[in-house]
């Protein structure tokens, strides 16, 4: 299994805090992504990072930050955090963007009350 | 923008039959189709990607295939095992972004 690392795994938090969501890869790719996970929408894609302090949007990108600082993590930041926001988060990786394979993390499942 | 299928949503057969899973696409510029595993609680596992340039991959009890003109790609599962229950996703990607279905959950019965 590809060195994906997630953490928590588990989250409960309150409508208006903010979260950070952290992955870890020992398999030194270069891409690096954050999707979520929501019953009748599949996998959306909300941030990607093609590199050390490179990143940009996906398709529901509002409400979320990212960061890269190291090759290693991606961190993922909801800034302040809504309902509309409990989902599943899984991070991805893969060596050289889309022309090879996706490694999935174990995904963190985020509940905002 | 691109949108992809997958039908049925679920699918139930006996332990031996083979199956074939249908994903659907938009776009025919596709650089490359995916079909993962997904189990209950788990992240996804990439079983096999087909390249714009190629027709079909294999490997093992696994054959996907390709038709970029029709926009469809199958994923044929030879000789089902009960193991081999779980949710089978295909995501297109079109040089920018991953385009994920919402998946095929296959129960195979002993």
């Amino acid at each position: 299994d590809a060195g994906i690392t997630q953490s928590p795994r588990h989250k409960v938090t309150e409508t208006g805090t903010p979260v950070t969501l952290r992955c870890h890869q020992t398999e030194n790719h270069r891409y690096m992504y954050w999707y979520r996970q929501d019953p009748g929408h599949g996998l959306r894609l909300i941030h990607y990072s093609y590199g050390v302090k490179d990143t940009d949007k996906g398709e529901v990108s509002d409400g979320y930050s990212v960061s890269r600082s190291k090759t290693e993590d991606f961190l993922l930041t909801l800034e302040s955090a809504t309902s509309s926001q409990t989902s599943v988060y899984f991070c991805a990786i893969s060596r050289q963007g889309g022309n090879e394979k996706l490694f999935f993390g174990s995904g963190t499942q985020l509940s905002v009350l | 923008k691109q949108e992809v299928t997958q039908i049925p949503a679920a699918l139930s057969v006996p332990e031996g039959e083979n199956l074939v899973l249908n994903c659907s696409f938009t776009d025919s510029a596709i650089y490359n189709l995916q079909w993962f595993r997904q189990d209950p609680g788990k992240g996804l596992t990439s079983l096999l990607l087909i390249q714009s340039s190629q027709r079909e991959q294999t490997s093992g009890r696994l054959n996907a295939s390709l038709d970029k003109s029709s926009g469809r790609s199958t994923l044929y599962i030879a000789a089902s095992q009960p193991g081999d229950s779980a949710t089978y996703l295909c995501a297109e990607y079109t040089g920018n972004q991953f385009y994920f279905g919402t998946g095929t959950s296959l129960t195979v019965i002993p």
